[in-house]
């Protein structure tokens, strides 16, 4: 079975600029959840998909925004990219009804903004 | 306000010594509660699930407990090994379908 797959794994853009960080989900699994996490700091919850449905937010602005595919792999949009977004973003996808596996993350997508 | 607190930043520790790792929380009532270990650049990894009827979970080396009166979870690390130093997370789930939140995370150093 294949895991979380991210990509890119590193990416530096310029404040002001737009980003799109990609993710396969495990297969057979359809709720993809993402984070960002700051150095030293544990995972913050963006926003969770499931079948294609934003199921629920954290506390992001709405620069930040997703998407989940009928393959259930994801995307995550970041626009109008500021300093403190520079961060490692990660990816868990999971299927309800089985949380005695956990989430499944992938390795992330270190994001630098200069 | 809801806090998930992990009383150590960092815990050093001896070789084949016992590491326990603590896990606070205030204002959840969590129906699970979850640990996963991360190394450096890289994302977490599940470890144990406990839910909220159960007091403790083995496997392997590994052992939580989960006392929602003292809103503690405890984890331990048997005969610790240098390759077990990785950051501890612990992690909430209030309901299925509801997202998972996580504590700061404690770096566990192993000294051989």
């Amino acid at each position: 079975e294949t895991g979380v797959t991210q990509s890119p794994t590193h990416l530096i853009k310029t404040r002001g600029q737009q980003v799109t960080l990609r993710c396969s989900s495990q297969s057979g699994h359809n709720t993809v959840s993402w984070y960002q996490q700051a150095l030293g700091q544990g995972p913050q919850f963006i926003f969770q998909y499931y079948r294609e449905e934003e199921n629920g937010r954290g506390n992001f602005p709405p620069r930040f925004s997703g998407l989940q595919f009928p393959n259930y792999s994801s995307e995550l949009n970041v626009n109008a990219l500021e300093l403190d977004d520079s961060a490692l973003y990660l990816c868990a996808s999971s299927f309800p009804g089985t949380s005695n596996y956990g989430y499944t993350f992938g390795s992330g997508t270190r994001l630098t903004v200069v | 306000s809801q806090k998930i607190e992990q009383n150590s930043e960092a815990l050093n520790i001896q070789e084949g010594k016992t590491a326990t790792l603590t896990c606070n929380y205030t204002n959840y009532s969590p129906a699970y509660l979850q640990w996963y270990r991360q190394d450096p650049g890289r994302g977490p990894v599940f470890l144990l699930l406990i839910r909220e009827n159960e007091k403790e979970k083995r496997k392997e080396r590994l052992k939580v407990t989960f006392d929602t009166t003292l809103k503690q979870s405890l984890f331990h690390i048997t005969a610790s090994q240098p390759a077990d130093s990785a950051t501890y997370l612990c992690a909430l789930d209030a309901r299925r379908n509801t997202p998972l939140v996580f504590g700061k995370g404690t770096r566990l150093s192993v000294i051989a």
